[in-house]
């Protein structure tokens, strides 16, 4: 059973516009959430992360939001750049210290 | 500049050999992770170690083992390679603690078995 969900499989974006990829989960004991980017034939690399104390984070371009009672995050990158183009996964984590993650959304920044 | 270091980036295996993936951080991390790689299934874990030693499974363990003799290095094994393993195999480390789990990855191993 999935329990971090990314159902949008793929995102196509201008370049200078706003990017928005959402992550869903199910288990209501993850108490961090992660979202790493991935290259082609590269391991994936850490982005932004936040916990469930809070209800948002920015790091520069991005930012993400987090809503507990819907158990629903979002990854917010403004403006899109092409070198933003890659796979975004989005991750949890609970007591285990373990992380779970999503099936992926490839993100596309076109000119 | 931190690393996770595997020891190969391709590698072709036949069907039923045994095959061994190695995964060596510098990172002096406790926790290390086995993960795999396949379209439209996302990342997922197949064992992870907390310490020298120790093993637990992940979600997808079976046809795979674990070696955590040393705490810099944790190594996947395979012990009767099959076709529906082919896949691409990320090794990650993090620190201890719960409120800090960002985890770094290797560059990954695609594995193709024939």
């Amino acid at each position: 059973d999935q329990q971090v969900k990314q159902n949008s499989p793929s995102l196509s974006v201008q370049e200078g516009r706003i990017s928005i990829l959402n992550c869903d989960y199910t288990n209501s004991m993850f108490d961090y959430f992660l979202w790493y980017k991935k290259y082609p034939a590269e391991g994936p690399t850490f982005l932004i992360s936040i916990s469930s104390i809070k209800d948002k984070n920015e790091d520069g371009r991005f930012t993400v939001f987090l809503n507990k009672s819907a158990k629903h995050l979002s990854l917010h990158i403004v403006p899109s750049q092409p070198g933003d183009s890659a796979v975004y996964f989005c991750a949890a984590s609970g007591q285990e210290n373990k992380l779970i993650f999503g099936t992926g959304t490839r993100l596309q920044v076109f000119p | 500049d931190v690393k996770v270091t595997q020891s190969s980036r391709y590698l072709v295996k036949r069907t039923g050999e045994k095959v061994f993936l190695e995964c060596v951080q510098d990172m002096d991390h406790e926790n290390m992770f086995w993960y795999r790689q396949d379209p439209g299934l996302g990342l997922r874990l197949i064992y992870f170690s907390y310490d020298v030693k120790m093993k637990e499974k992940g979600d997808i363990p079976e046809g795979y083992s674990v070696s955590r003799e040393k705490k810099e290095r944790f190594s996947l094994i395979l012990e009767s390679a099959s076709t529906n393993q082919t896949s691409m195999y990320l090794c990650a480390s993090s620190p201890r603690g719960a409120m800090n789990t960002e985890a770094f990855f290797g560059q990954g191993t695609r594995l193709t078995v024939v």
